[in-house]
């Protein structure tokens, strides 16, 4: 595809449901990331992965939250009985993953739990 | 621990008139650091990378290591400049990234 694509681009539910966010990096990139954002605040690291392997789970918030990309490419970042707090803007990006690269970025999730 | 700082919020400056957006990081190693740039209703994409030296829509950023700093400057602000700008820091891993808070821009008729 011509960039990262994200689905669903907006997300509404209700406290303690499960949603399931979606991303599809570009063809070819190694490293996928997955980031939220608070209104106001800059993109916080949830996590990343190489290929398939998830390689830093550090700045997911809690056990509620948990990302696969299973063959390597696409990736679903997964929240379970959502609370008000997870309420966000959820961002996916990618890169080559060639040291120096930068990242795509995907327009985003806007999630909001009520 | 707050890997990069952008100490302002909001940043108001006339057309034609300099611009300089702060950034200062925190990274003992040897950091990447990047601007990126987010117009309204687009997605954030990246504006430039110290590594590459480069001018980019008549902006620079300079490393001072010194300062740990790596303020985003353009002499001559554009209306189009209006957006909201991030400082992202690039472990030396090439993996893992921190952004600042974000600056929101506004360029004055």
């Amino acid at each position: 595809g011509a960039g990262v694509s994200q689905s669903p681009r907006y997300k509404v539910t209700k406290r303690g449901q499960d949603v399931a966010l979606r991303c599809d990096p570009i063809s070819g990139h190694v490293s996928l990331y997955w980031y939220r954002q608070a209104l106001g605040q800059g993109p916080e690291f949830l996590t990343y992965f190489n290929y398939e392997a998830q390689q830093d789970k550090s700045g997911l918030p809690n056990d509620r939250f948990s990302a696969e990309r299973p063959e390597g490419s696409i990736s679903t970042l997964t929240i379970q009985r959502t609370e008000q707090r997870d309420s966000a803007m959820y961002r996916c990006a990618s890169s080559s993953g060639l040291a120096g690269s930068y990242q795509f970025f995907g327009p985003g999730t806007r999630l909001t739990v009520l | 621990a707050q890997r990069v700082t952008q100490p302002e919020k909001l940043l108001s400056v006339f057309k034609g008139a300099p611009v300089e957006l702060k950034c200062n990081y925190s990274y003992s190693g040897s950091p990447e650091l990047f601007w990126y740039v987010q117009y309204s209703r687009q997605r954030l994409q990246l504006l430039l990378r110290h590594i590459s030296r480069e001018s980019i829509k008549g902006f620079t950023a300079d490393l001072n290591k010194g300062e740990t700093s790596f303020h985003l400057k353009k002499p001559f602000a554009q209306e189009e400049d209006s957006a909201m700008y991030y400082c992202a820091l690039s472990a030396n891993t090439g993996n893992q990234f921190y952004f600042g808070t974000g600056t929101s821009l506004t360029v004055i008729p």
